[in-house]
């Protein structure tokens, strides 16, 4: 069962580019790897999926590498309310990790 | 399109009851998963109906059940609670076709539970 290590939290500026970065070590083979993003007092909001290399869509990249035991989420320049928790879902056992609060400040 | 829809929103039981959760999922998912998410333990998956049948199951005790029905609306029911039962359960939906890691989830807001 695919295990998820994520850094317990993050500071950014808004207009950077923020690189949060999933560690998955023992993926399966048929495993996607989805990211939520959750506001407080809200439910899990989907980010973006993929399954290898590159995903792109108008609010997020994915980038896995080949041997697909990492992923990072890449936010182009972030504003203040992309303050949240972001997740890194793998695994059929749908096992959320603690997540990575990001704070986006002025 | 509406989302998904969790009622009750808030609700407050006392220790040895059990309750009974209501998931409406977004109109033509068959799929709903039901989550726990506690400041101490997180996101936690309990488990996915497809179908009217159970399709997977995370790590909880046997008090923890749910059911779906032939509209895909779905109950979750916790019997005998205890005080760390105390949580935001999440119910989602998605079309459920595929694997369930390989599918995008929307999420309802959420049911409030405290037990005290």
């Amino acid at each position: 069962l695919a295990k998820t290590t994520q850094p317990i939290s993050m500071d950014s500026y808004e207009g950077q580019e923020v690189n949060i970065t999933c560690s998955h070590n023992n993926i399966a083979t048929n495993d996607y790897i989805t990211w939520y993003q959750q506001f407080p007092s809200q439910g899990p909001r989907f980010i973006i999926q993929g399954y290898k290399t590159k995903v792109t869509n108008e609010v997020a990249s994915l980038f896995i590498p080949a041997d697909r035991k990492s992923s990072t989420l890449s936010l182009p320049r972030v504003s203040l309310s992309d303050t949240a928790v972001y997740y890194c879902l793998v695994g059929i056992d749908m096992r959320f990790g603690a997540g990575t609060r990001l704070t986006v400040k002025p | 399109k509406a989302g998904v829809t969790q009622t009750p929103r808030y609700l407050i039981k006392t220790r040895g009851q059990q309750v009974t959760l209501s998931c409406s999922p977004i109109s033509g998912h068959r799929s709903v998963s039901w989550y726990q998410q506690t400041p101490g333990q997180g996101l936690q998956f309990l488990f996915e109906y497809f179908s009217e049948t159970q399709r997977n199951k995370g790590n909880f005790p046997g008090r923890f059940s749910g059911r779906q029905f032939s509209n895909s609306r779905s109950e979750m029911n916790v019997s005998t609670l205890e005080l760390g039962d105390s949580a935001l359960y999440l119910c989602a939906s998605s079309t459920g076709t595929a694997p369930i890691s390989s599918y995008e989830q929307y999420f309802g807001p959420g049911t409030r539970l405290t037990v005290t």
